[in-house]
């Protein structure tokens, strides 16, 4: 049982250097999730795809752009790194279902990048 | 405006005691779903709970509970009988249907004490 995978899990990157963040769900969700955090905060939400085909800016996408390549893959990409953007990244998926159980956002491992 | 507060930077708890951890929620979509994560210290979200904003019973899942008051858009996480092991950064989430998007708070870090 993957669930979801992300790679890498550890990059360090020079400032203005550009690299992309690789998510895969084997799960057949609709809904993938991109998010960011700092230390010691909690999770903000950079972009999210609510199904295959779409995609849109959550709280802070500024720096990032996304690509929901099909319905398994969701990849996060930074053009020009900045050390502000040095964070664990965190992509999720989801399914809901109408009721009570079966919702859950299923999460990656976390990737950590460092600008510097 | 934030839409999920989490007022409680950090918590302490006795072993054995129940806490409870406050959520409130901002929304407009009548449809819509709260989750509570866990994340120990080494890092991974853990998935604790799940309420639905139509279901009309309030959520457990073993020793955890969600109390659940719509009118007030409160989604607090009741633990009972706490353990060492539940000492971890815990977050409230919201996923609005009808957007799509799913957001946290910014946590609460729960220290159980022997």
């Amino acid at each position: 049982n993957a669930g979801v995978t992300q790679t890498p899990k550890f990059q360090v990157l020079k400032t203005g250097q550009s690299m992309t963040l690789q998510c895969a769900q084997d799960m057949n969700h609709n809904s993938m999730y991109w998010y960011r955090q700092d230390p010691g905060m909690g999770l903000r939400l950079i972009y999210y795809s609510a199904s295959e085909g779409t995609t849109d800016k959550g709280e802070v996408p500024n720096g990032y752009n996304v690509s929901r390549l099909n319905k398994r893959e969701f990849s996060l990409r930074l053009e020009s790194a900045a050390p502000s953007q040095t964070s664990v990244y965190f992509c999720a998926s989801l399914q809901a279902r109408q009721g009570h159980s079966g919702n859950t956002i299923y999460f990656g491992e976390g990737s950590w990048l460092t600008v510097v | 405006a934030q839409k999920i507060t989490q007022t409680q930077p950090g918590m302490f708890v006795q072993e054995k005691e129940a806490v409870t951890l406050d959520c409130t929620y901002d929304t407009s979509d009548p449809s819509y779903g709260l989750f509570w994560y866990k994340q120990p210290s080494s890092g991974e979200m853990i998935f604790l709970i799940y309420q639905g904003s139509y279901d009309q019973q309030n959520a457990t899942e073993g020793r955890y509970s969600l109390n659940f008051q719509k009118a007030r858009k409160s989604a607090n996480l009741v633990i009972s009988a706490s353990q060492l092991g539940d000492s971890a950064m815990y977050f409230c989430a919201m996923r609005e249907t009808n957007a799509g998007k799913s957001t946290f708070g910014d946590g609460t870090t729960l220290t159980v004490k022997p």
